[in-house]
């Protein structure tokens, strides 16, 4: 089983500051399959990135996705209030088939 | 434009079947690469991914739930079904559908999520 790990449990930005978020897995995941979701309050998470650099359609290109391996990184490069948030991680391929992250809360 | 959206009982009681329907348009479940997957969201919990079914009828389960899960799809109504038996107040929480096209990013990832429904199991 993939287990995945998200630090810090807690990011606490003020708007134009850089945030970094870390997602680490137990095992080695595939590039290709890892993902990361915003989830914003009261509504269902969105797609950012895939393929762990990849922004999907319509993300906006101050959030950016790194790493290979066991370690990733989401970045957002300068925070706007509108993105409060909870961030997921997600791998796909281990057991079970999708796995999340615990998240990582984002206060601005 | 692609939508998806989950309907079902807002309140179930312990040892009951919950039944969900996913509806969606936009896209179609019988294309090469298409799947939906069903995931669920506890309160104040991490999404926990459910079960899946792909555009040739396979279908995959997670492993702690596969003997209580059965995903089915009717392609002329574009809708997708999870059946849960027996459920329980620990199975309590938001339940979402969402899309993966693995042939159109390569990846398998969520890339279109319906807006979710409580579920809430209580006697």
């Amino acid at each position: 089983e993939i287990v995945l790990t998200q630090s810090p449990a807690t990011l606490s930005l003020s708007p134009g500051e850089r945030a970094t978020l870390s997602c680490r897995a137990s095992q080695l995941v595939t590039v290709d399959y890892l993902a990361w979701y915003q989830q914003r309050p009261g509504q269902a998470p969105r797609l950012l990135i895939h393929g762990a650099t990849s922004r999907a359609t319509g993300i906006p290109d101050r959030f950016s996705g790194s790493g290979s391996g066991t370690d990733f990184t989401l970045t957002i490069s300068r925070v706007e209030p509108e993105d409060v948030g909870i961030y997921y991680c997600q791998q796909y391929g281990g057991s079970p088939l999708f796995s999340f992250g615990p998240g990582t809360k984002v206060d601005i | 434009q692609v939508t998806l959206r989950e309907s079902g009982p807002a309140l179930v009681k312990p040892t009951q079947t919950l039944t969900l329907t996913c509806t969606f348009s936009g896209f179609s479940l019988t294309t090469d690469g298409m799947s939906v997957s069903w995931i669920r969201q506890p309160p104040g919990k991490a999404p926990e991914w459910l079960a899946r079914i792909d555009w040739d009828d396979e279908k995959y389960f997670t492993t702690s739930l596969k003997t209580r899960l059965a995903v089915s799809k009717d392609t002329s109504k574009n809708q997708v079904v999870l059946t849960m038996t027996n459920v329980d107040p620990v199975d309590t929480a938001t339940y979402y559908c969402a899309r993966t096209d693995y042939y159109g990013s390569g990846t398998y990832d969520f890339d279109y999520w319906g807006q979710g429904v409580l579920v809430t199991v209580s006697s």
